[in-house]
């Protein structure tokens, strides 16, 4: 079936450093999403991207909807001890502009201060 | 401006009883999402209801699980007869109406379910 591979599966950086994961698949998709979640929390949507080729920016945050629709790309610059936290994509199914996502296995932020 | 509402948080079950569990989308959002997270994984799709209809039920067990979005109150996701195989986090998202390409998905804090 459908899936993403996101990786990498964790980081540990050093306060000030840039990060960047991604998350690819076999299968075409028309919605790349990326969410935070920390710990007994639920998912918080960072940025939402609509259309191949896209880069969009969200603070320190930026993410890009791979030309070919089967990847995409988060990027988070000067990062700070806040930024801890599971950081997953996901992608839209079928057809239309509503459906069910689905998820990568996330990449676990660890920051060192 | 209340988000995705669910509770109970945290629910404890032994084997063989009922697990109810419940959503309240955002204020104008009519499609709610289940979806369950096993410790160190990702998100699985379980249920898509919009009011009063099972829109796709593809990723839901076929035995002991059920949802419904009533037109009046929060959505249920409901397991009969719970295993210990259950035990997860359950989260509800909820998108607006429309059909707009630009529809997302924001999530509730889940409920932890954990049977003894």
């Amino acid at each position: 079936g459908q899936q993403l591979n996101q990786s990498p599966q964790s980081m540990f950086i050093q306060e000030g450093e840039d990060v960047s994961m991604n998350c690819t698949s076999s299968s075409i998709f028309n919605t790349w999403l990326w969410y935070k979640q920390e710990p007994g929390e639920g998912p918080v949507l960072l940025i939402a991207l609509y259309k191949a080729g896209e880069l969009t920016s969200n603070g320190r945050l930026t993410a890009q909807f791979g030309i070919t629709r089967k990847d995409s790309f988060l990027n988070i610059s000067a990062s700070i001890p806040s930024d801890v936290g599971i950081y997953f994509c996901a992608a839209r199914i079928g057809g239309g502009s509503q459906g069910n996502l689905i998820f990568g296995k996330g990449t676990k932020l660890s920051v060192k201060p | 401006n209340a988000g995705v509402m669910q509770n109970p948080r945290h629910l404890v079950r032994r084997r063989g009883q009922e697990a109810r569990l419940r959503c309240s989308p955002m204020k104008g959002h009519s499609h709610v999402y289940w979806y369950r997270q096993l410790p160190e994984e990702g998100l699985k799709f379980m249920v898509y209801l919009q009011k009063e209809n099972i829109i796709d039920e593809s990723g839901m067990p076929k035995e002991r699980f059920s949802a419904e979005f009533p037109k009046e109150g929060p959505s249920i996701l409901r397991i009969q007869q719970v295993v210990r195989g259950d035990s997860a986090a359950y989260f509800c998202a909820s998108s607006p109406a429309g059909g707009m390409s630009t529809d997302t998905q924001y999530f509730g804090p889940g409920t932890r379910l954990t049977v003894l």
